[in-house]
Order: structure tokens, then sequence, then C-alpha cells
């Protein structure tokens, strides 16, 4: 079975600071990887996915995540974080492309002061 | 892209009606269709798996009786909190994939039931 660890609960970062979010990841084979985004009371909105290919994965709003299949990370960057950035992220892992549901992390909640 | 509309955003109701929950997918055919539900400052946590024309499958300790879940179409999934309790009180999200294709895991937008 699949699972996710991200080690990190809380970031505070400076608006205008880079920032990296964490996320390890155990699974067998090569996984489908993906980053997702929530706003208070909403739902989660897909900011990049990883399946195969360029292991540098360009997402919305200026997020970029990397695969590291040596580190089974998939760690989340952004060069410059704007205020509207705070939120809670959240990676997750899948399998057996729309068959299985996603298996989610615990989520990084991001706070970005100004 | 695609967009699953989830419906209502939010709900309340009293203790011992039941609620239904719309999800439907726009424009691609969701053959599958995750639940979740979701407790404050928390993951996300499945409650089930169903796929089009079939019964759901459902995670451990989740009442089926309770949370029943249908998906007779493509496009739409319904999640039913039936005899609802304080306890059923969170904020529950759908879930669509295509098995073939690139729409998979798109979430709608939440519904927060709230039960007095």
């Amino acid at each position: 079975a699949q699972s996710v660890t991200q080690p990190d609960i809380h970031i505070t970062v400076s608006e205008g600071a880079s920032l990296e979010l964490r996320c390890n990841y155990s699974y067998g084979a090569t996984p489908y990887l993906f980053w997702y985004v929530q706003s208070p009371g909403q739902g989660l909105q897909l900011l990049l996915k990883y399946f195969s290919g360029d292991t540098l994965v360009q997402g919305i709003k200026g997020f970029e995540a990397e695969f590291k299949r040596s580190q089974s990370s998939f760690n989340l960057r952004k060069p410059s974080v704007h205020w509207s950035d705070a939120a809670e992220y959240f990676c997750a892992v899948g399998a057996e492309w729309g068959r299985r549901a996603l298996t989610f992390g615990s989520g990084t909640r991001l706070q970005v002061q100004p | 892209g695609a967009v699953v509309s989830q419906h209502p955003s939010w709900v309340i109701c009293k203790s011992g009606t039941s609620v239904k929950i719309e999800c439907r997918s726009l424009d691609f055919q969701a053959t599958t269709m995750f639940w979740y539900r979701q407790f404050p400052k928390q993951s996300l946590m499945l409650m089930a798996t169903s796929n089009e024309g079939s019964k759901a499958t459902y995670e451990q300790g989740v009442e089926k009786d309770k949370f029943l879940i249908n998906h007779a179409s493509l496009t739409l999934s319904t999640l039913t909190v039936t005899s609802a309790h304080p306890e059923d009180s969170s904020f529950y999200i759908c879930s669509a994939s295509e098995r073939q294709g690139d729409y998979g895991y798109t979430f709608g937008s939440g519904t927060r039931l709230t039960v007095v």
C-alpha cells in the first residue's frame, strides 16, 4: 500500500521569499504524484501532477515540483511567495489511474507574513 | 479543463433527517467517484469508492447504511446521509475520475454539513 508523509505541519514564510514544501512517498512502482491546494472551506485545486517523463513539473500559480526517485520525494517549490498563497497544501500519491483513490499526506499549512 | 460541480455548498439539517449531496462531472465521464470526509484542520479521509453502475465500496468503519452512495450515471453521483446526527457534521468532498484519459482526480468544492 502507498503512503505519503508531509513532515512540516505548519510553515511561515515572508511574502516574496522562496518556498519549498516537502513530500515523501512510499510505493513499490512509479506512482502518480499530485499537489493540491485548499483554501478554508473550499475543495481541492490541483497545482500539478507527475506521471512520467521530465522529473521537473510545472504547475499553476508559479509552482513547480521535482520528482526524485532515489529520495522518494516530490517537493513543491515556488521562487517568490504571494500573500494569496496562504492555504493548506496536500501531497497525494496514486496508483491504477482513475480506479483507486489517492492517498493524501496530512497537509502543510502555509502562512505568509507581509 | 475538468470541472466537478458539488451541491449544496453548505447545508444545515435537523437531527434525524436525511441530506443528499450531489456531484456532477461537467465535461468528462466520471467512471469512478470517490467520496471523502474532512474534519477541521485534518486531511481527507476516504469514505467510499463508486464505479458507475455498481455498488459502492466502503472503507472500513464507514457505515454503508448511513452513507448511501449512488452512481447511476457517468456524470452524477450522490451521497445521502441518512438519519443524520450531530456527529455527522463535517466537510464532505467528492472527487471524480475517468479511467481513460487525462481527467482524473478532479475535486468538487465540498459541502459543509451541520446537523443541529
